[in-house]
């Protein structure tokens, strides 16, 4: 069990670039997630994918958000045009369904891509 | 629409003292609720969860939890607080019944002096 992994863990850009973040799940998990945290709050749910199908998108996310998750395994998160606002860290999580498997529903968070836009 | 309160922005304990985060809910359908702790530096961990079956779940580091379904909470509780559980602590609730979508509290900021 490597652990979730995020790439890059710092990105800082200039606001109207595009930016594209990456996630590695734990290998054995078919749930994936997105999440981005402000200073002061809670993650806030962006998008959820089982398998390579994106099953949920949270209505407050924007239409520069796109996510991808191609062949199920890896995932990316890209944001068009920034904005100052979309400065924030931005957590990945993955969760196994297995059935009867003692840690289902558990999510396990990676490090986080802080995202700084000028 | 589910949501999650948590009223406490922060906690102080002494080392040696029982301790409460405390967490209330909303959810249409069957909830499932879970606590995740966050050390400086690190990411977010897992401590605890309800899904179903006993309301006193236990957790890792000895936390333990509570369901109260006719209080809509999910209060996180240790006999005895340590220095080291000084952390963030967020309560987060999930609908059960459909979907996957899971609501994360702002926090509640742990400090135990020694």
């Amino acid at each position: 069990d490597t652990g979730v992994s995020q790439d890059p863990r710092h990105k800082i850009t200039k606001r109207g670039q595009n930016v594209t973040f990456r996630c590695d799940p734990i290998s054995e998990h078919n749930r994936l997630y997105w999440y981005r945290q402000t200073l002061g709050q809670g993650p806030e749910f962006l998008t959820y994918f089982q398998n390579e199908a994106q099953l949920e998108k949270s209505r407050l996310l924007s239409d520069r958000f796109s996510a991808e998750r191609p062949k199920g395994s890896f995932s990316t998160l890209e944001i068009q045009r920034t904005e100052q606002g979309d400065s924030a860290m931005y957590l990945c999580a993955s969760s196994s369904s297995g059935q009867g498997a003692p840690r289902v529903n558990e999510q396990f968070f990676g490090p986080g891509t802080r995202l700084t836009v000028l | 629409a589910q949501s999650v309160a948590q009223p406490e922005d922060q906690v102080n304990v002494a080392e040696g003292n029982p301790l409460t985060v405390k967490c209330t809910y909303s959810v249409s359908g069957n909830p499932y609720l879970f606590w995740y702790v966050q050390y400086p530096n690190r990411g977010l961990q897992f401590l605890l969860k309800y899904i179903t079956g006993d309301n006193l779940v236990k957790g890792s580091y000895g936390f333990e939890a509570e369901f109260n379904k006719s209080q809509t909470s999910f209060h996180l509780k240790k006999p005895s607080a340590l220095v080291s559980d000084s952390a963030l602590y967020f309560c987060a609730v999930r609908d059960g019944s459909g979907g996957f979508k899971t609501i994360f509290g702002a926090g509640t900021r742990l400090f135990v002096k020694a």
